[in-house]
């Protein structure tokens, strides 16, 4: 049992460059998540999916996008990186909304 | 604003104390509260949730929650070494919205 799983770990990118993290769990949740963490500022939620189809705007949207492929996956796109963005991201999941988060190991991001 | 606050510390214990970790948090509204624990380098983990108000206990962890006063707090029994860590406070403030503190570190000196 894997429960919510990362790729990558690590990934340097410079300024400008497009990426997309992947996310994905087993756990049959219906509610995930994508939050960024820096130092001082605890996790930011980014976008998040209340079920397969639906996605919605959290704290701290703009540059990002998502898509929640179907009810295991959940990816994050970096469309034109900007030092910014620099910072580990975490993608979560929950049974629904309300519950408490399975986490991944998380990517650590760095912009150039 | 949609803020939840939590003392940065450093929290120093030593081994076997009690340590008591405190959270407030700005939504009223506000009906679910959840404790994390993370390890330098590493993804939060949950360790706790609670719902009503009043205590709820798992093992040496207690969780507090005071709606009226707008507080979550956590305390640790028996400290050990090994809960040497961040404790992140989350609240959840509405449908998808969860919110996160920027945490409490602690250290539990043998």
């Amino acid at each position: 049992n894997a429960g919510v799983t990362q790729t990558p770990k690590f990934q340097v990118l410079k300024t400008g460059q497009s990426m997309t993290l992947q996310c994905a769990q087993d756990m049959n949740h219906n509610s995930m998540y994508w939050y960024r963490q820096d130092p001082g500022m605890g996790l930011r939620l980014i976008y998040y999916s209340a079920s397969e189809g639906t996605t919605d705007k959290g704290e701290v949207p703009n540059g990002y996008n998502v898509s929640r492929l179907n009810k295991r996956e959940f990816s994050l796109r970096l469309e034109s990186a900007a030092p910014s963005q620099t910072s580990v991201y975490f993608c979560a999941s929950s049974e629904n909304f309300g519950y408490g988060y399975t986490f991944g190991s998380g990517t650590r991001l760095t912009v150039v | 604003q949609k803020e939840v606050e939590q003392n940065s510390g450093p929290l120093s214990v030593p081994e076997g104390a009690i340590a008591s970790l405190n959270c407030t948090y700005s939504d009223r509204g506000s009906q679910s509260f959840f404790w994390y624990r993370q390890y330098s380098g590493k993804s939060p983990e949950l360790i706790m949730s609670i719902y009503s108000n009043g205590d709820k206990e798992d093992g040496r962890f207690t969780a507090q929650l005071n709606k009226a006063s707008q507080y979550v707090s956590l305390l640790i029994r028996d400290s050990q070494p090994s809960d040497s860590a961040t404790y992140l406070c989350a609240v959840n403030m509405g449908e998808g919205d969860m919110r996160f503190g920027a945490g409490t570190r602690l250290t539990v000196k043998p």
